[in-house]
């Protein structure tokens, strides 16, 4: 079993809409969790970071992190073309330094 | 600030041949990781290290890469011979490690191997 599961999809999503990424992880002591965007040829850019149960907003964007059921997702509200790139979710386990990170999901805004 | 920096951007090569792909992590980062991305195979950790110190370097392929970190600005990353299945993007990450910080990584922009 992977540490950290994402469905690669792609994703499709009117402009204006909600794009919902979702992310699972196996060990669960891990306490840090990652959401990076990734723009085709470009490297992984951080846009949230979440570590307690719940809800964070940043502008658009809200992270969710549920540590029961080992979940955590990312929600873009206004989606917008700008948004179409790929989303890697990444979660720091509790021994070490190094981060796990999923597949990635690809996510298209359409105009 | 300037941010993680990676040298050279692009690379070609021809199989057998040594490459050194090189960075420097952010200022005042403890910890600097070194990634390999494929289609295939996604984001990899190859490598990491936390005050100049390699502490994991079991994602390494084989004993044809290695690693070094003479100090804490800057890092290499060496494969010798290298082979056309280690064409890749390499990225370096570096994170803060202080008890303050959530340790979050921050990427350098990536070198594009091709081995031909």
């Amino acid at each position: 079993q992977k540490e950290v599961e994402q469905n690669s999809g792609p994703l499709s999503v009117p402009e204006g809409a909600i794009a919902s990424l979702n992310c699972t992880y196996s060990d669960r002591g891990s306490q840090s969790f990652f959401w990076y965007r990734q723009y085709s040829g470009k490297s992984p850019e951080l846009i949230m970071s979440i570590y307690s149960n719940g809800d964070k907003e940043d502008g658009r964007f809200t992270a969710q992190l549920n540590k029961a059921s080992q979940y955590v997702s990312l929600l873009i509200r206004d989606s917008q073309p700008s948004d179409s790139a790929t989303y890697l979710c990444a979660v720091k386990v509790n021994t070490g330094n190094q981060f796990y990170f999923g597949t990635g999901t690809s996510l298209t805004v359409i105009p | 600030d300037a941010g993680v920096i990676q040298s050279p951007r692009h690379e070609v090569t021809e199989m057998g041949q040594e490459v050194t792909l090189r960075c420097k992590p952010i200022s005042g980062h403890n910890s600097l990781f070194w990634y390999r991305q494929t289609m295939m195979r996604g984001l990899e950790l190859l490598i990491y290290f936390n005050n100049n110190v390699p502490i994991d370097d079991s994602g390494m392929p084989e004993d044809r890469f290695s690693a070094k970190m003479p100090n804490a600005s800057f890092s290499t990353l060496k494969i010798q011979p290298s082979e056309p299945r280690d064409s890749a993007v390499y990225f370096c990450a570096s994170s803060p490690t202080t008890a303050l910080s959530y340790n979050e990584q921050f990427f350098g922009p990536g070198t594009r191997l091709t081995v031909l």
